[in-house]
């Protein structure tokens, strides 16, 4: 079984569509938890980093964690074309190497 | 403010040959990470450098694999003798010098390596 586990998609939506992606995990030991967007041949960007459960909102994008249920999520709001990209889901717990879902495919049509 | 940098940004290179790959953190940033994302997985960790120290090198394969990050100058992954299944994007990382679980991450553009 994968540390954490991730649907890679595609996930095809129309614009204007609130997306919600998805990751579970299954080491308890994961204290801090974040979202990175790909595009196709470049680096991860940072989205979003939360620390233990609870939501954190920026702009139109929330991340919730779910700690008791070892369950993260990504919404986005009023998505765009330029969204279309993969999308990461990454933890760690007090080491400092993140460990990866295999990312979900996000494709959001004019 | 230069983000992390990375060189080249793609590498062929045939069976048996060295590859290496060369990474400057942004400025101001002291810790240096490898990922290597082979296609259709994600980033898997596999070297946590600090200037001349090697942190945490659990994911680095025992073999023809290593990492240095000098006093001065770029952080190099070295891959010797290559083989088909090292191609992959090579993605090297940076966080500030404070060394605190919750620093960040900020990823280069990657190095493509293809081995003929």
């Amino acid at each position: 079984q994968k540390e954490v586990e991730q649907d890679p998609g595609p996930l095809s939506v129309p614009e204007g569509a609130i997306v919600s992606l998805n990751c579970t995990y299954s080491n308890s030991a994961f204290q801090y938890f974040m979202w990175y967007r790909q595009y196709s041949r470049k680096g991860p960007e940072l989205l979003m980093y939360t620390y233990s459960s609870g939501n954190k909102e920026d702009g139109r994008f929330t991340a919730q964690v779910d700690k008791s249920s070892k369950y993260i999520s990504l919404f986005i709001r009023d998505s765009q074309p330029s969204d279309s990209a993969t999308y990461l889901c990454a933890m760690k717990s007090g080491f400092q190497k993140l460990v990866f879902g295999t990312g979900t495919r996000l494709l959001v049509s004019p | 403010n230069a983000g992390v940098m990375q060189n080249p940004r793609h590498l062929v290179r045939r069976r048996g040959q060295e590859a290496r790959l060369r990474c400057s953190p942004m400025k101001g940033h002291s810790h240096v990470y490898w990922y290597r994302q082979l296609p259709e997985e994600g980033l898997k960790f596999m070297v946590y450098l600090q200037k001349e120290n090697i942190i945490d090198e659990s994911g680095m394969p025992k073999e023809r694999f290593s990492a240095e990050f000098p006093k001065e100058g770029p952080s190099i992954l070295r891959i010797q003798q290559v083989v088909r299944g090292d191609s992959a994007a090579y993605f090297c990382a940076s966080s500030p010098p404070s060394g605190g679980s919750t620093d960040t991450q900020y990823f280069g553009p990657g190095t493509r390596l293809t081995v003929l």
